[in-house]
């Protein structure tokens, strides 16, 4: 696979533990809210997603919590599995779509 | 319809030359996104359509860049004179036009410029 740049954020986890990923977004006046999970080569897939009129929402093994005060999303990941490996990205959707920096998640079996 | 698809997958050509990409998206889908990543970093928005209009260009988007959308269905993204700084993954995606509706990714064209 191809190698990521060094400077992007990561978390190390082990297998069966819970992760949480964090994001800070910028436009106060966003109101949708979108969770992607990137693995190498392959375009962002998307995972969750979150209107502003809700803190949280959850489906499979996946939580996203909203804090609007602060300009804060968090992803949360049960149970974390090795195929949950990739770099997880959010992205603000207005009429564009603007994404944060990413972080890289690695599960250690 | 199984979801946004991009060609091609991979392209390499040499500095000078010009490159058309295309994307179709989700049938239905009257939102289209252009993206370029580089290595580590996050997608970087360059322009979307509503349509056939295009809506949006980020300043990314240089006078060497054109995207059109003229059906309202597919879209194609041009790099003339590429230089090797345009060497990139070239995404797309596609949503419904409301601002709340989930938005998809296609595979993208991974662009290398020698």
């Amino acid at each position: 696979g191809e190698s990521v740049g060094l400077h992007l954020p990561t978390l190390s986890v082990q297998e069966g533990d819970n992760s949480i990923i964090n994001c800070a977004y910028s436009n106060s006046a966003s109101d949708y809210f979108i969770w992607y999970k990137q693995e190498s080569g392959k375009g962002p897939q998307f995972i969750i997603d979150i209107r502003s009129n809700m803190d949280k929402r959850q489906g499979q093994r996946v939580t996203v919590l909203l804090n609007k005060t602060v300009k804060h999303l968090s992803l949360q990941i049960a149970a974390t599995q090795p195929g949950d490996s990739a770099v997880y990205f959010c992205a603000e959707k207005n009429n564009d779509m603007r994404f944060g920096a990413g972080t890289r998640l690695t599960v250690k079996p | 319809d199984t979801g946004v698809s991009q060609d091609p997958r991979h392209k390499i050509t040499k500095r000078g030359q010009n490159v058309t990409f295309r994307c179709d998206p989700i049938s239905e889908h009257n939102r289209l996104y252009w993206y370029r990543q580089t290595l580590g970093q996050g997608p970087e928005f360059l322009t979307y359509f509503q349509n056939e209009a295009q809506l949006e260009k980020s300043r990314l988007l240089s006078d060497r860049f054109s995207a059109e959308r003229p059906k309202g269905s597919f879209s194609t993204l041009e790099i003339q004179r590429t230089e090797q700084g345009d060497s990139a993954m070239y995404l797309c995606a596609s949503s419904f036009s409301a601002t709340n509706t989930e938005a998809f990714f296609g595979q993208g064209t991974r662009l290398t410029v020698v």
